[in-house]
C-alpha cells in the first residue's frame, strides 16, 4: 500500500512570495490533515478535511494560509504572501473515516525555508 | 488545557536501554501516544496506552504510565543505532483527531 505523498520535498522563497504544498492521501482515506511543526516544536494542526468539507480549520492563519481539497483527494495548502516565521515542515496526514489519532498516518513533509 | 513536556536530548551506548520520559497535563481520561521521526521523514506511531492501564509492551519497547503524577515513559531495550530520531509524546482526548505534542527528544545511539 503507498503512503501519503507530498510534494514538493523542500522550498526556499523569500518573504512575501507565495508557495504551494501538494498532498497525495492514502487511497480510501477519507480524512486529510495539514500539521505545521517548527523547528524543536511538536506539530501543529492546521486544518482537517473530511472528504472535500472543512471539519476543523479554527488554527489555521486565514490571513495567509488557505487549503483545499475539492474532489475529496488530492489536497493543496497554499501561503501567500509568506512570512519568516512561516519556515518550518508542513505535514500532511490521512486516516480512515473516523479520524482517530491512532489512525493517522503522516507524510514525509515539506521543509520550508522564507529568507 | 493541555500541555506536554520533554526533555529535549537523550545519549545512550548501543546495546544499553533508552527511557525517554514525558509529563502531561489534562487531568481527564486521556490517550498517550509515542511517536519516532527519523530525519526527514514524517511521524510514525509506534504505540498508544489509554489513561487506564499503567504499562503496555510491544517487543522492545515498554510505556509506564503513572497517573498520579502524569508522567509516561517509554523504554527501549537493546537500543540500535536505528533508533536514533526524535521521539515525541503526545495526548488527545478520547474521540478527539488532533493530538498535543511535545516538543520532541532527541536520542543519539553511540557505538
Amino acid at each position: 500500500e503507498a503512503g501519503v505523498a507530498q510534494s514538493p520535498r523542500y522550498k526556499i522563497i523569500e518573504k512575501r512570495q507565495s508557495v504551494a504544498f501538494w498532498c497525495n492521501p492514502i487511497s480510501g482515506h477519507a480524512t486529510l490533515y495539514w500539521y505545521q511543526q517548527i523547528l524543536g516544536q511538536g506539530p501543529k494542526l492546521l486544518i482537517q478535511f473530511q472528504n472535500n468539507g472543512v471539519v476543523d480549520d479554527s488554527q489555521l492563519p486565514k490571513d495567509r494560509f488557505s487549503a483545499e481539497r475539492l474532489k475529496g483527494v488530492d489536497s493543496t495548502l497554499k501561503i501567500q504572501p509568506a512570512k519568516l516565521e512561516d519556515s518550518a515542515v508542513y505535514l500532511c496526514a490521512s486516516s480512515p473515516q473516523g479520524g482517530r489519532v491512532e489512525t493517522q498516518y503522516f507524510g514525509p513533509g515539506t521543509r520550508l525555508l522564507v529568507l | 488545557g493541555e500541555d506536554v513536556e520533554q526533555s529535549l536530548f537523550l545519549s545512550v551506548r548501543e546495546g544499553d536501554s533508552s527511557v525517554i520520559n514525558c509529563t502531561y497535563t489534562d487531568s481527564s481520561s486521556t490517550y498517550l501516544y509515542w511517536y519516532k521521526q527519523e530525519p526527514g521523514a514524517g511521524l510514525q506511531l509506534l504505540t498508544y496506552i489509554f489513561s487506564n492501564m499503567d504499562m503496555k509492551q510491544d517487543q522492545r519497547l515498554t510505556v509506564l504510565l503513572n497517573k498520579k503524577d502524569k508522567h509516561l515513559s517509554l523504554r527501549i531495550a537493546d537500543t540500535q543505532t536505528g533508533d536514533s530520531a526524535i521521539y515525541f509524546c503526545a495526548e488527545s482526548i478520547p474521540g478527539s483527531y488532533r493530538p498535543t505534542f511535545g516538543r520532541g527528544t532527541s536520542l543519539i545511539v553511540h557505538p
